[in-house]
């Protein structure tokens, strides 16, 4: 079974559509993430939610908004996409407490903007 | 703030070379670290991880120690195969943070083995 899944792993849209990615884990965690990957492979947190709950929120624009159901799954939403917005977007869980708190990485998904 | 710097790449070796990719780190008190691997088309695997000083994460082959007075987390491997070949990134949590914090990425060492 796979631990944590995105749907879809490839998305090729046009400038000012909107798009969402989904993402979800069967880890049983409370905290998922998402990170962006761009074209020189460097990876950036962009969102974390624990238990539904936000948590950290980088320097994003506000067209890009996390939604998380419940606590295996975090989608991530994108209004009007721009040619910037192309790059890898990886979700992660983990589980907090006592511990090292490794993170687990979906396959990404691969946006890019015409 | 926290930081991690990684040795710039690409690194490439012939098969059954000796691998060293540099990682050093910014933090205050006792971050986690990690190695991460993302093979061609992939996400990221752990590859091996470490919590405390002198703390030696072991995976696959490679290996890393926590060293704390140079505050380091070099990743080796004795005798690397083609397989291998990947982006290697050292990654940080630091340390007493809430749920939900983030790990803090280097920039990620290519790595190609030819045989």
């Amino acid at each position: 079974d796979t631990a944590v899944s995105q749907t879809p792993k490839y998305l090729v849209t046009q400038m000012g559509n909107d798009k969402s990615i989904k993402c979800e884990q069967n880890l049983g965690h409370d905290t998922m993430y998402w990170y962006k990957q761009d074209s020189k492979k460097f990876l950036k947190i962009m969102f974390s939610y624990n238990n539904k709950e936000l948590i950290i929120n980088e320097t994003v624009p506000n067209r890009f908004s996390p939604k998380s159901p419940d606590k295996a799954h975090l989608n991530l939403h994108i209004n009007s996409l721009e040619l910037g917005d192309s790059a890898v977007y990886f979700c992660a869980s983990s589980q907090p407490g006592q511990g090292i708190y490794e993170q687990y990485f979906g396959p990404g998904t691969r946006l890019t903007v015409t | 703030g926290n930081s991690v710097t990684q040795m710039e790449g690409p690194v490439t070796l012939s098969e059954e070379a000796f691998l060293t990719i540099n990682c050093t780190y910014t933090a205050t008190g006792y971050p986690s670290l990690f190695w991460y691997v993302q093979y061609p088309g992939e996400g990221l695997q752990l590859l091996l991880k470490a919590t405390k000083a002198d703390d030696k994460g072991s995976n696959k082959g490679f290996e890393a120690t926590y060293r704390k007075e140079t505050t380091s987390f070099h990743l080796e491997k004795g005798s690397v195969q083609v397989s291998d070949s990947a982006v290697y990134f050292c990654a940080l949590k630091g340390w007493g943070g809430q749920a939900g914090t983030a790990l803090i990425f280097g920039k990620g060492t290519t790595l190609s083995v030819s045989s």
